[in-house]
């Protein structure tokens, strides 16, 4: 079965400090990864995608992820944060190519500190 | 303007009383789920649909039920609410083939 961890509820960083979110996934066939954004109030946005094309990801609003299949890992980061950038990220991961059936890590909520 | 429909956004209900999140979606998209979210625990599937009248459980499906009698409307049915369903609602959408979903604003449901 699929699964879909995400290290640390809560990151704090900096105004302007690199952003790094981390994920790390199960999945018995080669996965399709999300990375989704919910920022206060609102649904969930997709940030950026893998589905098996390059390794690293570029997704909107200057955030990156790339994916490291010796470490199952899909992390996410973005070089210099800006106070818009608070929200909570959610990692996921589908066996399918079709996104019917994801399974989402905990979450992290993003703190910028001014 | 694409988007997913949810209503009602806010609902308190009381233990017991039947009630259905509506969801609606103008993609014409194939797919559509079900997720509730709770704190620490991230969006969980309650049920999902691939077409008209094919529905099958996700990982939480106990206590609600769905039905997909047209391909843009997939209502979330509570029959008989608990307290412990309390809880944010997102109803999603995606076409199939596709690697995206598209999630509704959410439906935060009490239930006292």
């Amino acid at each position: 079965a699929q699964s879909v961890t995400q290290l640390g509820s809560h990151v704090s960083v900096s105004e302007g400090a690199l952003v790094l979110l981390r994920c790390n996934y199960s999945s018995s066939v080669p996965p399709y990864l999300f990375w989704y954004v919910q920022y206060p109030n609102q649904g969930l946005q997709l940030l950026l995608k893998y589905t098996s094309a390059a390794t690293l990801v570029k997704g909107i609003n200057g955030f990156e992820a790339e994916f490291k299949k010796s470490e199952t890992s899909f992390h996410l980061t973005k070089p210099s944060a800006h106070m818009s950038d608070a929200a909570e990220f959610f990692c996921a991961v589908s066996e399918a190519q079709g996104a019917q059936k994801l399974v989402f890590g905990q979450g992290t909520r993003l703190t910028i500190n001014p | 303007e694409a988007q997913v429909t949810q209503n009602p956004r806010y609902l308190i209900t009381v233990t017991g009383k039947k009630l259905t999140v509506t969801c609606s979606q103008n993609m014409n998209h194939e797919y559509m789920s079900w997720y509730r979210q709770d704190p620490g625990l991230g969006l969980r599937q309650i049920y999902y649909s691939m077409n008209v009248e094919v529905t099958d459980k996700g990982d939480v499906p106990e206590g609600y039920k769905v039905s997909r009698k047209e391909k843009r409307n997939f209502p979330l049915i509570l029959e008989s609410p608990s307290p412990n369903q309390t809880s944010l609602y997102f109803c999603a959408s995606s076409s199939r083939g596709e690697t995206e979903a598209f999630f509704g604003q959410g439906t935060r449901l009490t239930v006292v």
